[in-house]
C-alpha cells in the first residue's frame, strides 16, 4: 500500500525557517516525480514545487522561488521542503504527493495527510 | 500562467440528483485536466485524469468531458458520500494551477 507521511510542520515566527519531510513507503520513490501542494486555512489548493525522479530538475511557484528548496533522498525514500524567510502568507497545510505517471506533465494520484505550518509572531 | 476558472463556487443538491461543475482554462491545455474531491480535514483524492479518464476505484457515476478549453465534471445520482469540495487542475505545463473549488452541499 502506498503511503506518504508528512512531518515537520509547526508554529514559526516570520522570517524563520522550517524543513518539512515526507516519508514514502509501498512504492519505489526513485521512479516518480514528486510534488508539494499547500492549502491555506479555508482556501483552495496551490502547487508549490516539483522535483524530478533523480533530483536534477526542480520547479517552483513564483511566490516561493528563492525561499523554498525541494529535495529528495531516494535511498531514504524521503522528500523534503526547506522553507526559509517564512511569511504569514505561507501559513497552510502542506501536502506531498506523487505524480501519476513517469513525467512532469501529470496529475497527483497519491497524497499524504498533510502537515500544518503556521507562521505567526 | 494558465488560469483555471471554476464554477459554481457553491452548489446545493439532493441525494439522487445529477450535478455538473465547470472549469475553463485561460488557454489550451490539451486535455491535461484533472478533477479532485476533498473532504474537510482530508487530502484531495484524484477522480478524473486527462479530462475524461476515471481513476481506478472511483465510482462510475463520476464522469468528465472536454470541449476546447471548457471542462466539466458530472456526478450522476448523487450519494451522501459525494458532498465535498471539488477542484480542477491543469497540468499542461510544470506550473500546475487549480480552480478555486466548488463546494457541493446537501440541499
Amino acid at each position: 500500500e502506498v503511503q506518504l507521511v508528512e512531518s515537520g510542520g509547526h508554529l514559526v515566527q516570520p522570517g524563520g525557517s522550517l524543513r518539512l519531510s515526507c516519508a514514502a513507503s509501498g512504492f519505489t520513490l526513485s521512479r516518480y516525480w514528486m510534488t508539494w501542494v499547500r492549502q491555506a486555512p479555508g482556501k483552495g489548493l496551490e502547487w508549490v514545487a516539483n522535483i524530478k525522479e533523480d533530483g536534477t530538475e526542480k520547479y517552483y511557484v513564483d511566490s516561493v522561488k528563492g525561499r523554498f528548496t525541494i529535495s529528495r533522498d531516494n535511498a531514504k525514500s524521503s522528500l523534503y521542503l526547506q522553507m526559509n524567510s517564512l511569511r504569514a502568507e505561507d501559513t497552510a497545510v502542506y501536502y506531498c504527493a506523487t505524480l501519476r505517471g513517469y513525467s512532469a506533465y501529470d496529475c497527483f494520484d497519491y497524497w499524504g495527510q498533510g502537515t500544518l505550518v503556521t507562521v505567526s509572531s | 500562467d494558465i488560469q483555471m476558472t471554476q464554477s459554481p463556487s457553491t452548489l446545493s443538491a439532493s441525494v439522487g440528483d445529477s450535478v455538473t461543475i465547470t472549469c475553463r482554462a485561460s488557454q489550451t491545455i490539451s486535455n491535461y485536466l484533472a478533477w479532485y474531491q476533498q473532504k474537510p480535514g482530508k487530502a484531495p483524492k484524484l477522480l478524473i485524469y486527462k479530462a475524461s479518464n476515471l481513476e481506478s476505484g472511483v465510482p462510475s457515476r463520476f464522469s468528465g468531458s472536454a470541449s476546447g478549453t471548457e471542462f466539466t465534471l458530472t456526478i450522476s445520482s448523487l450519494q451522501p458520500d459525494d458532498f465535498a469540495t471539488y477542484y480542477c487542475q491543469q497540468y499542461h505545463n510544470y506550473f500546475y494551477t487549480f480552480g478555486q473549488g466548488t463546494k457541493l452541499e446537501i440541499k
